[in-house]
């Protein structure tokens, strides 16, 4: 299976900062780049996702870059609050085939 | 519209036992995916599923793990003669009929597995 790597593998930052998340994969034959949300104990919730043919995407303080020659696409989170602190995941896929996941980045937002 | 329903939350098997892991996709959905989760670690694909088919197993174990997904009723997770090893967290996820590019997967909470 293709692979997506993501770092870091955890973030602390201040409440109010930007932290950033990145990953990169393999090759562009995917369609569908999204970014999960998990709090301890729960399953994987969908927070935000593009296609390729965008290169920004924001959704409320969550924002998608994506560098279609780097291969590479990153989470940015906006006035970071201690709610945000969780393990956020970045995937690929393409059509109805198995999402391929990163390791996943634990965030921590202090006060 | 309640969302992807997992079933149970916690089960607890000895070496040995069956295992059965039970997943109702959301209302509409008819593509059905079982991820592992391992203590700090990320999703590992397992089986991907349609109605009485499956399409996709190349993540699942050759050996005592199978699912299915019949015409009436949830999909089933089933690992027969549990180790040690297949302690983790089994997430079943869901995703809308159609065609396209968008392949958005909606997750349940999952079940965590303890084997003693």
């Amino acid at each position: 299976q293709q692979q997506v790597k993501q770092s870091p593998q955890s973030l602390i930052v201040q409440k109010g900062g930007i932290p950033i998340i990145n990953c990169a994969y393999e090759n562009t034959a995917f369609d569908y780049f999204p970014w999960y949300q998990q709090f301890p104990g729960k399953g994987p919730a969908l927070l935000i996702a593009i296609r390729p043919d965008v290169s920004e995407k924001k959704e409320g303080r969550f924002t998608i870059s994506f560098n279609k020659s780097a291969k590479q696409f990153s989470l940015h989170i906006m006035d970071s609050q201690p709610g945000d602190s969780a393990t956020y995941f970045c995937a690929r896929n393409s059509g109805n085939t198995p999402l391929v996941f990163g390791k996943g980045t634990r965030l921590s937002v202090i006060a | 519209n309640a969302g992807v329903m997992q079933n149970p939350r916690h089960l607890v098997r000895r070496r040995g036992q069956e295992a059965r892991l039970r997943c109702s996709p959301m209302k509409g959905h008819s593509h059905v995916y079982w991820y592992r989760q391992l203590p700090e670690e990320g999703l590992k694909f397992m089986v991907y599923l349609q109605k009485e088919n499956i399409i996709d197993e190349s993540g699942m174990p050759k050996e005592r793990f199978s699912a299915e997904f019949p015409k009436e009723g949830p999909s089933i997770l089933r690992i027969q003669q549990v180790v040690r090893g297949d302690s983790a967290a089994y997430f079943c996820a869901s995703s809308p009929t159609g065609v396209g590019a968008i392949n958005e997967q909606f997750f349940g909470p999952g079940t965590r597995l303890t084997v003693l």
